[in-house]
């Protein structure tokens, strides 16, 4: 059965600089990944996916993810955060031919200024 | 429409009243999903339509949760005999035609409290 990590509830971090959120997913089959974000109030939406191709996955507002299938991981990273990204965000897996998608706890970006 | 709407936007009851959630998707979305969200939890799947087939109901945590589909478009989700464990925010999101590879579309939630 898959099932989906997201190691810390919460990361703390300054004003501008950098930040990864950690998630891990087991599986044995193929997998697609998507990272998405709930901003405070909001709807969650998309951030990103990884369907197939290239490891290195862009997505909105700066931010970029790695699929790794030896480590089972797909961490979210951006250089450079705002105050603005403050929100939870969600770490979500599904194989090619389930449409459920199982998702992690989420992670709490808190930004300190 | 411009997203899925879903409406109320927060439902308090009483343990053992029935309560309905009510879901718009975005048109011409042909899939439609219902999640719970618990505090600190993942989002936890409930029931999927697609189109005119039976949908998945394997999610559904008990008997006392149903939810139907009209015509394609709107969903509402019946839960009855509301209980305390029932408090959660209930999220829907639709996609084009429930590929797996998919973005999905979420609603802003219902957040339900039972007293």
């Amino acid at each position: 059965a898959q099932s989906v990590t997201q190691l810390d509830s919460q990361v703390p971090v300054f004003e501008e600089a950098p930040v990864e959120l950690r998630c891990n997913y087991s599986s044995s089959v193929s997998v697609y990944l998507f990272w998405y974000v709930q901003y405070p109030n909001q709807g969650l939406q998309l951030l990103l996916k990884y369907l197939s191709g290239s490891t290195l996955v862009k997505g909105i507002n700066g931010f970029e993810a790695e699929f790794n299938k030896s480590q089972t991981s797909f961490h979210l990273r951006k250089p450079s955060v705002h105050i603005s990204d403050t929100a939870e965000y969600f770490c979500a897996v599904s194989d090619n031919s389930n449409y459920q998608l199982i998702w992690g706890a989420g992670t709490k970006l808190i930004i300190k200024p | 429409g411009a997203g899925v709407s879903q409406s109320p936007s927060n439902k308090v009851t009483e343990k053992g009243k029935d309560v309905e959630l009510r879901c718009d998707p975005i048109s011409g979305h042909t899939a439609l999903y219902w999640y719970r969200q618990s505090l600190g939890q993942g989002l936890e799947f409930l029931i999927y339509f697609q189109g005119n087939s039976a949908p998945d109901k394997s999610g559904l945590p008990s008997d006392r949760f149903s939810a139907e589909r009209t015509g394609g478009s709107v969903s509402t989700l019946t839960i009855q005999r509301t209980q305390q464990e029932d408090s959660a925010v209930y999220l829907c999101a639709s996609s084009f035609s429930g590929q797996p590879n998919e973005k999905l579309f979420f609603g802003s939630g219902t957040q339900l409290s039972v007293l």
